[in-house]
């Protein structure tokens, strides 16, 4: 079975710095997607970046970086400079490459605070 | 483009009675999913429509959970009777055949006292 374990519940980072998000995944199946969202205080949730496991590189998108490590099964979300409108909750998730069966497993979220 | 909607935003409910949550997807989605974030814990799948087919309804809690797709457009989410184990946010998700993003919803806001 697929799990996503994000172990910071709480992080409080100054306004500019970079910050790094941890999630790590178990699965058996060689072929799998890793997404982060985020959920502001509206709670909508907003699709960030994506990385397959088969991607070559690391996948960014702007500010956001993933740090993909395979052999480890870790796919750390990096936000660089950050910036108050990016304190949210954050959630790491998974889902199997199958077709036909694209359902997200999700970790339990980490709650990221930019202090001024 | 019209996102994905909701309806209602917030309910609260009484035990034993019944309500009814609306996703709208965005038009053309085929792919339909439904979630549920139980406070505290993490947000899990429920099932997943293509078009007006049900694919995979492994993660409803029990049968006192209904949904339906009539016509491949928009869903409904039926809780009958209520529990207060159902409070929680209901998330719904789409996305095209074939394309890994699922676009969320704001969600709805499920309170059973």
């Amino acid at each position: 079975a697929q799990k996503i374990t994000q172990t910071q519940p709480g992080m409080f980072v100054q306004e500019k710095e970079a910050v790094t998000l941890d999630c790590t995944y178990d699965t058996s199946d060689p072929s799998y997607g890793l997404f982060w969202y985020k959920q502001p205080s509206s709670g909508e949730m907003i699709f960030l970046i994506y990385q397959g496991s088969y991607d070559q590189q690391n996948a960014t998108e702007g500010r956001y970086s993933l740090n993909f490590q395979k052999a480890r099964k870790s796919a750390n979300l990096v936000i660089s400079a950050s910036q108050l409108g990016d304190s949210a909750m954050y959630f790491c998730a998974m889902r199997e490459a199958n077709f036909g069966n694209e359902k997200l497993t999700f970790g339990t979220g980490t709650r990221l605070t930019i202090i001024p | 483009e019209a996102g994905v909607t909701q309806f209602p935003s917030h309910s609260v409910i009484e035990k034993g009675q019944t309500v009814t949550l609306r996703c709208d997807p965005i038009s053309g989605h085929d792919n339909l999913y439904w979630y549920r974030r139980v406070m505290g814990k993490e947000i899990k799948f429920l099932l997943h429509f293509v078009k007006e087919s049900k694919q995979d309804e492994s993660g409803m809690p029990n049968n006192r959970f209904l949904a339906e797709r009539t016509g491949g457009t928009y869903s409904t989410l039926k809780v009958q009777p209520a529990e207060l184990e159902d409070s929680g946010v209901y998330f719904c998700a789409s996305s095209q055949i074939v394309a890994y993003e699922q676009y969320f919803g704001p969600g709805t806001r499920l309170t059973v006292t």
